[in-house]
């Protein structure tokens, strides 16, 4: 089964850390370029980061840009995010999603997120 | 950067109308444009790539056109199922895979 599944999020402290992780199966995860997006509850997407297929080229919104690095490990099929000086505008649901979007016939679905919340 | 515009914010619509939502890319993005929908609580869903291209399983009644800057999301003979929020996304730019903003359909 194709599947994108997030983790990592939780409730963390303004100023602190986090590391997002982001598990690939049923598909060639090392063909794929990776994309990371964020919502914030109510509001609408924010793409935040792009890595190519080998991890050679990478791009990230003005928003996170020198607080956040995006990762990949193909052997582990596998995509990272890791965050740092989170405020609270940086709380929102995390997806990775794929680019190209789909496997053959059918689109890669976006996993169910996961939710990060900054807060003391 | 490449932005992207969405109108209307919100409509409200019935079962059976025709539904067309705009998106328009701040400069040429060819048709590399995707369209989503997202219902509540869930993960947003693709519905359309490359501008027009419906994705497997995605109902006949969703159809996508245009290129360059400006495209449209048609929805014929709205279903309930279709109430939802809609979004685009240009993926021209890698350096960017901007979304619009989105657009809420609900029930009049």
């Amino acid at each position: 089964e194709v599947q994108l599944v997030e983790s990592g999020g939780g409730l963390v402290q303004p100023g602190g850390s986090l590391r997002l992780s982001c598990a690939a199966s049923g598909f060639t995860f090392s063909s794929y370029e990776m994309n990371w997006v964020r919502q914030a509850p109510g509001k609408g997407l924010e793409w935040v980061s792009y890595i190519s297929s080998s991890g050679s080229t990478i791009y990230y919104a003005d928003s996170v840009k020198g607080r956040f690095t995006i990762s990949r490990d193909n052997a582990k099929n596998s995509l990272y995010l890791q965050m740092k000086y989170l405020g609270a505008d940086d709380t929102a649901f995390y997806y990775c999603t794929t680019y190209p979007f789909t496997y053959g016939d059918y689109a890669i679905n976006w996993g169910q997120g996961t939710l990060v919340t900054v807060s003391s | 950067d490449i932005q992207m515009t969405q109108s209307p914010s919100s409509l409200s619509a019935s079962v059976g109308d025709t539904l067309i939502i705009t998106c328009r890319a701040s400069q040429s993005i060819g048709n590399w444009l995707a369209w989503y929908q997202q219902k509540p609580g869930k993960a947003p869903k693709l519905l359309i790539d490359k501008a027009s291209t419906l994705q497997s399983g995605v109902p006949s009644r969703f159809s996508g056109s245009g290129s360059g800057t400006d495209f449209t999301l048609t929805i014929s003979c709205l279903q309930a199922d279709d109430f939802a929020t809609y979004y685009c996304q240009q993926y021209h730019s890698y350096s960017s895979f901007t979304f619009g903003p989105g657009t809420k359909v609900d029930i009049k």
